[in-house]
């Protein structure tokens, strides 16, 4: 059964600053990995999705990295705003196309 | 294009009673799936449908059950309603067809609360 981590739980960083966010997966065996944020009490929105051929996808000031052997992905922010404040979550989808999301990481950026 | 819509977007029903959600997918897109938001389990996946058929199913009771319309439109039933399915149910739409992306569209989701 797939486990997905999503560490931190929480962040809470001046504005400015780049920052990594990590999430990691106990089977590798995936079809794609995506990458979403909530606002609160919100639908989720998606950010980046990774197939598992490639190894990283960019969007704006947002880039993230997929690496199957080790069981991790990371979601790079630069220069963040207080904008960027949410939840961000990754969801693993793997062959049965069912997606295991993780838990999130609550992001607070302050001016 | 327009994006995933979700009705109603809050509900407050009584405990036994049933409860119906519709989900509108995007235009083109042949899976719906829903979920389940709640603080204590996070995001759990329900069911998703694909041209009219159930193609996957989550862990949860035969209380909880959806359809598929020809449209694409989905709905979800909650019968016999108890103080715990209160969450943010969301629902999500993709192509969802052989060799697609899989990439996941989510809807602003419907609150429901149970008293």
């Amino acid at each position: 059964k797939q486990e997905v981590t999503q560490i931190p739980a929480a962040l809470s960083v001046p504005e400015g600053e780049n920052l990594v966010l990590n999430c990691s997966f106990t089977d590798s065996a995936i079809y794609n990995l995506q990458w979403f944020r909530q606002d609160p009490g919100k639908g989720l929105t998606s950010l980046l999705l990774i197939q598992s051929s490639q190894r990283e996808q960019t969007s704006g000031r947002l880039n993230a990295s997929l690496d199957k052997s080790s069981g991790r992905s990371t979601l790079y922010i630069a220069a963040s705003q207080p904008g960027d404040s949410a939840t961000y979550l990754c969801a693993v989808t793997g062959g049965s196309y069912i997606p295991t999301f993780g838990r999130g990481t609550s992001l607070i950026v302050h001016p | 294009k327009a994006g995933v819509t979700q009705t109603p977007r809050y509900l407050i029903k009584t405990r036994g009673q049933q409860v119906t959600l519709s989900c509108s997918p995007i235009s083109g897109h042949r899976s719906v799936s829903w979920y389940q938001q709640t603080p204590g389990q996070g995001l759990q996946f329900l069911f998703e449908y694909f041209s009219e058929t159930q193609r996957n199913k989550g862990n949860f009771p035969g209380r909880f059950s959806g359809r598929q319309f020809s449209n694409s439109r989905s709905e979800m039933n909650v019968s016999t309603l108890e103080l715990g399915d209160s969450a943010l149910y969301l629902c999500a739409s993709s192509l969802g067809g052989q060799g697609a992306s899989y990439e996941q569209y989510f809807g602003p989701g419907t609150r429901l609360t149970v008293t």
